[in-house]
């Protein structure tokens, strides 16, 4: 299974973007990256995909290097909700249905 | 609002107790998953379904027994469960192909005293 390595935390003022990196190194060719949150105690939540191009969506950006080694998920004006625990992964299709490898994540404090 | 809704949210059982965990899924979604959360571990998923079958099981111990009868259902059987299973079960959803986004249920906070 491809890993991802995240910072285990970070810092974001208010109103300002928060820039999450991720290093997938050992992605091949048809993996697709996911982000996904996970907010105190709740489930996890979808945020973006993406497999070689940038993708933006109503949430963030996902920008993804060209050698598909590495991407950062952008959220342009962080929120005080926006605190949470991201993880990036890269998924993996086994007869059909994913296999999403969650790691330990980036915990994500937005401040005031 | 997910789409994905779990019961119980709670649940405190001894170790002699059989219980069950449920998960509905309303988005006509045709694969479900079973993850587990413990305290500051990541999520592991322990089983996959993909159109009822069983395509998944993550080296689960026997004590924990999935069911599917359908595409909207899911069940995990819990028997002579441990202390350290004591953790966050995670129901979710997604359409069979591969690409798409799992749907995450709010989960069941397990307790085994």
């Amino acid at each position: 299974d491809a890993k991802t390595t995240q910072p285990p935390s970070m810092d974001c003022a208010e109103g300002r973007a928060a820039n999450l990196p991720c290093n997938h190194s050992t992605i091949s060719g048809n993996e697709y990256v996911y982000w996904y949150r996970q907010i105190h105690s709740q489930g996890p939540q979808y945020i973006i995909h993406g497999l070689k191009n940038n993708e933006t969506n109503e949430m963030a950006s996902l920008i993804i290097t060209e050698d598909r080694k590495s991407s950062t998920l952008i959220l342009p004006h962080a929120t005080l909700r926006d605190t949470a625990v991201y993880y990036c992964i890269v998924g993996l299709i086994i007869q059909g249905a994913q296999k999403l490898v969650f790691g330990q994540g980036t915990r994500l404090t937005i401040n005031p | 609002e997910t789409g994905v809704t779990q019961t119980p949210r709670h649940l405190v059982m001894g170790m002699t107790n059989k219980k069950s965990l449920k998960c509905e899924q309303h988005l006509g979604h045709n694969a479900m998953y079973w993850y587990k959360q413990s305290a500051k571990k990541p999520l592991e998923l322990m089983f996959v379904y993909n159109f009822k079958e069983q395509t998944e099981n993550n080296s689960v111990p026997s004590r924990f027994s999935p069911e599917c009868p359908n595409s909207s259902h899911l069940f995990l059987h819990l028997h002579t469960l441990q202390p350290e299973d004591s953790a966050l079960y995670l129901c979710a959803s997604s359409q069979r192909g591969g690409r798409e986004t799992q749907y995450f249920g709010p989960g069941t906070r397990l307790l085994v005293l």
